[in-house]
């Protein structure tokens, strides 16, 4: 069955960097368009990042653009999001989800989510 | 981009039914078929319940269903049963944005 697992969050001091990684199993990963959503504690979702399933192009939210940088190795059935220069606004918990339809926010399969925390 | 409308918390007895609303514009809700509707429980994998406003994925419960009606798409559960608390956010395709938009959440107790 499709199982998304996403790893790499943790604690992090503002400034600093993270990458988080979701390995992917189930379904032909090449064949889909993939997402990063968050979600901040006690608030609602943000579609953080989409890539399509030839790794072109990659498309970020307002929030993220220029300090983000989302990646898939399709050789590794994986998704990865590197952030740096973290600020507290970007702890949450992330997903990394399959978008069965080009830059359409329906997102068929998440990952249990990673929780980023930035503080010092 | 704004988030799309929802009320904070909508409760129900066991049995009962319950909407819930999901207010956009005519640049997203009103004018394209592709809202989405995901529950969330904490520390689990969030679940697509409805897609392309009234599609159940296969899996999900009948019990759940989906509509729009001008800039206003809602989910109905019926039968409310107690596993059906948690959190639920709608989804909507946008003309003026890349990325889509997120409604604001509804919690949903069963009481």
């Amino acid at each position: 069955q499709v199982q998304l697992v996403d790893t790499g969050g943790g604690l992090v001091k503002p400034g600093g960097s993270l990458r988080l990684s979701c390995a992917a199993s189930g379904f032909t990963f090449s064949d889909y368009y993939m997402s990063w959503i968050r979600q901040v504690p006690g608030k609602g979702l943000e579609w953080v990042s989409y890539i399509s399933s030839s790794g072109s192009p990659i498309y970020y939210a307002d929030s993220v653009k220029g300090r983000f940088t989302a990646s898939r190795d399709d050789t590794k059935n994986s998704l990865y999001l590197q952030m740096n220069s973290l600020s507290a606004e970007d702890t949450a918990v992330y997903y990394c989800a399959r978008s069965p339809h080009r830059l359409v926010p329906t997102f068929d399969y998440w990952g249990q989510g990673t929780l980023v925390t930035v503080s010092s | 981009q704004s988030a799309l409308t929802q009320p904070a918390s909508v409760s129900g007895s066991p049995g009962q039914s319950i909407t819930i609303s999901c207010t956009g514009t005519t640049s997203d809700v009103g004018d394209y078929n592709y809202v989405s509707w995901y529950q969330l429980h904490p520390g689990r994998a969030p679940k697509l319940i409805i897609f392309d406003v009234s599609n159940r994925p296969s899996g999900v419960s009948h019990r759940f269903s989906g509509s729009k009606s001008g800039n206003t798409a809602s989910l109905t559960i019926s039968g409310l049963q107690p596993e059906d608390e948690g959190d639920y956010y709608c989804s909507s395709y946008t003309s003026t944005n890349t990325l889509g938009v997120f409604g604001t959440g509804t919690k949903v107790t069963v009481v």
